[in-house]
């Protein structure tokens, strides 16, 4: 069946470090690819998505590109700032069920 | 914009009762989703709905586990009889079905602790 692995955490980086959260995937044909975040005593909150191969999903300066040749959806942001201290969720959608993965938690230090 | 709302929020219960959970999707909103997500993990899938109709139930839902949504608007996930394993934040989500790839959009949780 579908499933999602992703870079186990925690991780702790200072401000303005870059980031890069390691995800694949294992699914047949051409699921939809997410990243959402939870910040602390908050709900899931989409962070960005992409649907097809090559698709290049951004906000808030976290990029994830969709590649179908290594299974992969890596989330990276190059300077993070304290407010993006979070877990972050890779997922993939198919059949409007979503996968998710364990889940990253990052804390960002001033 | 209204998000997706459930209450409670938090509920702590003994075991072996009911506990009734609620969840009001985005308005014009017409999928309905149940996740279970334990301390650690992502969430799981348990059962979604288009509409008022019930499409898919995970293996995860034992037959203590219900949902509802009867008018197509709000949705109620029951459980009976709850055990200690049942301890677990219940997210709702919804979509609107019918533009290609539509985003889930997650409520704020119930996180039940189960004595």
């Amino acid at each position: 069946g579908d499933s999602v692995t992703q870079m186990e955490g925690p991780v702790t980086l200072s401000e303005e470090a870059c980031l890069t959260i390691n995800c694949t995937y294992t699914a047949t044909g051409y699921p939809s690819l997410f990243w959402y975040v939870q910040y602390p005593g908050e709900g899931l909150q989409l962070l960005l998505k992409a649907t097809k191969a090559d698709d290049k999903g951004s906000n808030k300066g976290f990029e994830a590109t969709y590649r179908k040749e290594t299974t992969s959806f890596h989330l990276e942001k190059g300077s993070v700032q304290v407010s993006d201290s979070a877990v972050y969720f890779c997922a993939l959608e198919r059949d409007y069920k979503l996968s998710f993965g364990a889940g990253t938690t990052v804390t960002v230090r001033a | 914009d209204t998000g997706v709302s459930q209450d409670p929020r938090h509920k702590i219960t003994k075991r072996g009762q009911n506990v009734t959970f609620r969840c009001d999707p985005i308005s014009e909103h017409n999928r309905l989703y149940w996740y279970r997500q334990t301390l650690g993990q992502g969430p799981e899938f348990l059962t979604y709905f288009q509409n008022e109709a019930q499409l898919e139930k995970s293996r995860l839902l034992s037959d203590r586990f219900s949902a509802e949504r009867p008018k197509g608007s709000f949705s109620t996930l029951e459980i009976q009889r709850t055990e200690q394993g049942d301890s677990a934040m219940y997210l709702c989500a919804s979509s609107l079905a019918g533009q290609g790839r539509e985003t889930q959009y997650f409520g704020p949780g119930t996180r039940l602790l189960v004595l």
